[in-house]
């Protein structure tokens, strides 16, 4: 167990629809990423946040968006879902400062989206 | 652009049977190259760390080690259950700041047969 929660396991929505994913980082962690994994993309880097603020972007597509809130969980919202968007979508969180090196990062369960 | 490459695909082996897994990168700047295991339908599993050229760390019968173009992990006589997917991935130094962005490989399917 990585101390990395994330709910929920699995999703199951239609074309068109909005969901959101929540991710809790482990204690005291202040960097939160979020990634997809599907099976011929591999695992890719959607966006990163540190203590709220934005810090990186990935290929993330407009319809995603994400933000971190003050008790510093994060939540990955996702609009108008397409067959393709279906895909494993992990967060993971690590322990540096932003002023310091960011070292190994912490993945959680993942949360498995199906859109149908 | 950042890009790691893995090989082989797959590695089938028998219990016992020692071997080594390549990753192969293209990085501006490296701040670090990880090795992560991840199981079926679950989460990514952080393994090592290297730094620098000439690193090497070890964990159980796992070995890292890095050169300038590329990271073999060792497998010394593997168990069933180290069948897993093996990833690679690195992260650049961005303009003078690090950012924590992972580029990763496509994986390693490890399968030890007993």
């Amino acid at each position: 167990d990585s101390g990395v929660t994330q709910t929920p396991k699995h999703l199951i929505t239609a074309t068109g629809q909005r969901v959101t994913l929540r991710c809790s980082p482990r204690s005291g962690d202040l960097s939160v990423y979020w990634y997809q994994q599907s099976l011929d993309q591999g695992l890719q880097f959607l966006i990163q946040y540190y203590n709220g603020e934005e810090r990186a972007k990935g290929n993330i597509l407009e319809r995603f968006s994400a933000q971190q809130f003050p008790d510093l969980h994060s939540e990955l919202n996702l609009s108008s879902l397409e067959l393709g968007d279906s895909a494993l979508y992990f967060c993971a969180s690590s322990p540096r400062s932003i002023t310091g090196p960011y070292n190994e990062q912490f993945f959680g369960p993942g949360t498995r989206l199906t859109v149908l | 652009e950042d890009q790691v490459t893995q090989s082989p695909e797959a590695l089938r082996l028998q219990e016992g049977e020692s071997s080594s897994l390549n990753c192969s990168y293209t990085v501006s700047g490296l701040r670090g190259l990880f090795w992560y295991r991840q199981d079926p339908g679950k989460g990514p599993e952080f393994l090592f760390t290297l730094y620098s050229a000439g690193e090497e760390k070890e964990k159980e019968r796992l070995k890292a080690t890095l050169t300038k173009k590329e990271s073999f992990l060792h497998i010394t006589a593997p168990k069933p259950e180290d069948s897993a997917t093996y990833l690679c991935a690195v992260q650049a130094y961005a303009g003078g700041t690090s950012y924590g962005k992972l580029t990763f490989g496509q994986g390693t399917i490890l399968t030890v047969h007993p």
